[in-house]
């Protein structure tokens, strides 16, 4: 059972439009991430967070903007789709001191 | 900066065989490490993890793995694969201090052959 949810769970969408992709999780855990995995590829860790209004970006460069105004929600925003977007996008939380990640489901973008 | 790698890229197993995926790691302290496994479709799952002490760890659905820090490895085992464990793994290495991101590798994709 998941405790960690992702919506939509795959988005096709213009390009030039503006998305958010949702993230919220229920085990009121401090540290939320954000991933971005292509295909055959290794995740690439873009957004964290270490609690509310925490935002710090990640390893690999993104447009993407995130926002933590309550624990449980960590949204991330495009404001201009591109097909380099295209990609699938898992938000992963975990306690703090806490080493072991939940992950959700992901959400498979697809911009044309 | 560390770093982690899967040279398998695909592996196929007959159902009932034994079955060890490999990971190395390069890191200047013993990291924290992790094997995750992706089902189609689904999230990551965390399958065991390794912080000290025992070097050989047990995880869920009757995996294991093998902490060697000589080899920097940390591979993962299970003695007969069934035909649900088909799916991508991956392994993975946490930075110490307060950090806690973690870095993957790219993957080892399982086949299992009925």
């Amino acid at each position: 059972e998941a405790d960690i949810y992702q919506t939509p769970r795959y988005l096709v969408i213009g390009t030039g439009k503006k998305i958010t992709l949702e993230c919220s999780q229920t085990m009121g855990h401090d540290k939320m991430y954000w991933y971005q995995q292509d295909p055959g590829m290794e995740l690439h860790l873009i957004h964290y967070s270490y609690g509310v209004n925490s935002t710090e970006k990640g390893d690999l460069s993104s447009e993407s903007t995130v926002s933590r105004i309550r624990t449980e929600h960590f949204p991330l925003t495009l404001e201009s789709a591109r097909p380099s977007h295209t990609s699938q996008y898992l938000c992963a939380s975990t306690p703090r001191g806490g080493n072991g990640y939940t992950f959700g489901s992901g959400t498979r973008l697809t911009v044309v | 900066a560390q770093s982690v790698t899967q040279p398998d890229i695909h592996i196929t197993v007959s159902e009932g065989a034994s079955l060890e995926l490999r990971c190395n790691y390069s890191y200047g302290a013993t990291p924290y490490l992790f094997w995750y496994v992706q089902s189609p479709g689904q999230g990551l799952q965390l399958l065991l993890k390794y912080f000290s002490g025992d070097t050989l760890v047990q995880g869920i659905k009757g995996f294991e793995a093998e902490f060697k820090r000589s080899q920097s490895s940390f591979n993962l085992r299970k003695p007969s694969v069934h035909w649900s464990d088909a799916a991508e793994y991956f392994c993975a290495v946490g930075l110490s201090g307060s950090a806690r991101q973690l870095t993957f590798g790219s993957g080892t994709q399982l086949t299992v052959l009925p």
